[in-house]
């Protein structure tokens, strides 16, 4: 049972064009969501979160929506850069007195070409 | 530091060899968390520190593997008599305490396991 489906395991983008990175999600408990980015042979780096009383949230060139009743959620980055590459993680996470443990995406590999 | 750190990087471990994969979380965060990444797939959850207590270990795989946090800050993750399905990243993550409501995480460079 995959809580949390990235359903495109690659996306390639011209650079200065708009990325955007798809995730959808089974589990109504879920009260935050958090998109990483992961280079080769390093960790995941947090980008931007989301709780799911929000619908929008935004950070310079990267922006989350959320759509609760689809139980879809969206990365959009504008523009692209090169160095935007790399593969992109969506989680969810449980919040209140939860401690927050968090369930991944497969991951997307975003490619952005100059 | 600034950051989590893990080590050792990377480990080639022989089929039955006991291993130790260490985190050092960032300092202040009383939560820490341990994720497997198999090649292609997401990390999942293993298992979840509050300070010294392990309030979580349902995602460990067998009773091969073991964690701990003693003084409630650097964890270990113990493998013993390693089998090749345990070739994946280690992940160890961290966070504040709970109470925020979006609790999150800050990960390590993972440790890459290849057992032969």
């Amino acid at each position: 049972d995959q809580q949390v489906k990235q359903n495109s395991p690659s996306l390639s983008v011209q650079e200065g064009r708009i990325s955007i990175l798809n995730c959808d999600y089974t589990n109504s408990m879920f009260d935050y969501f958090l998109w990483y980015k992961k280079y080769p042979a390093e960790g995941p780096t947090f980008l931007i979160s989301i709780s799911s009383i929000k619908d929008k949230n935004e950070d310079g060139r990267f922006t989350v929506f959320l759509n609760k009743s689809a139980k879809h959620l969206s990365l959009h980055i504008v523009p692209s850069q090169p160095g935007d590459s790399a593969v992109y993680f969506c989680a969810g996470g449980a919040g209140g007195t939860s401690y927050g443990k968090l369930t991944f995406g497969q991951g997307t590999i975003l490619t952005v070409h100059p | 530091g600034a950051g989590v750190s893990q080590s050792p990087r990377y480990k080639v471990a022989k089929r039955g060899q006991d291993v130790a994969l260490r985190c050092d979380p960032i300092s202040g965060h009383v939560s820490l968390f341990w994720y497997q990444q198999a090649l292609g797939q997401g990390p999942e959850f293993l298992t979840y520190f509050q300070n010294e207590a392990q309030l979580d270990k349902s995602g460990l795989p067998s009773d091969r593997f073991f964690a701990e946090r003693p003084e409630g800050s650097v964890s270990t993750l113990k493998i013993q008599r390693t089998q090749q399905e345990d070739s994946a990243v280690y992940l160890c993550a961290s966070s504040l305490a709970a109470g925020t409501s979006v609790k999150t995480q800050y990960f390590g460079p993972g440790t890459r396991l290849l057992v032969l």
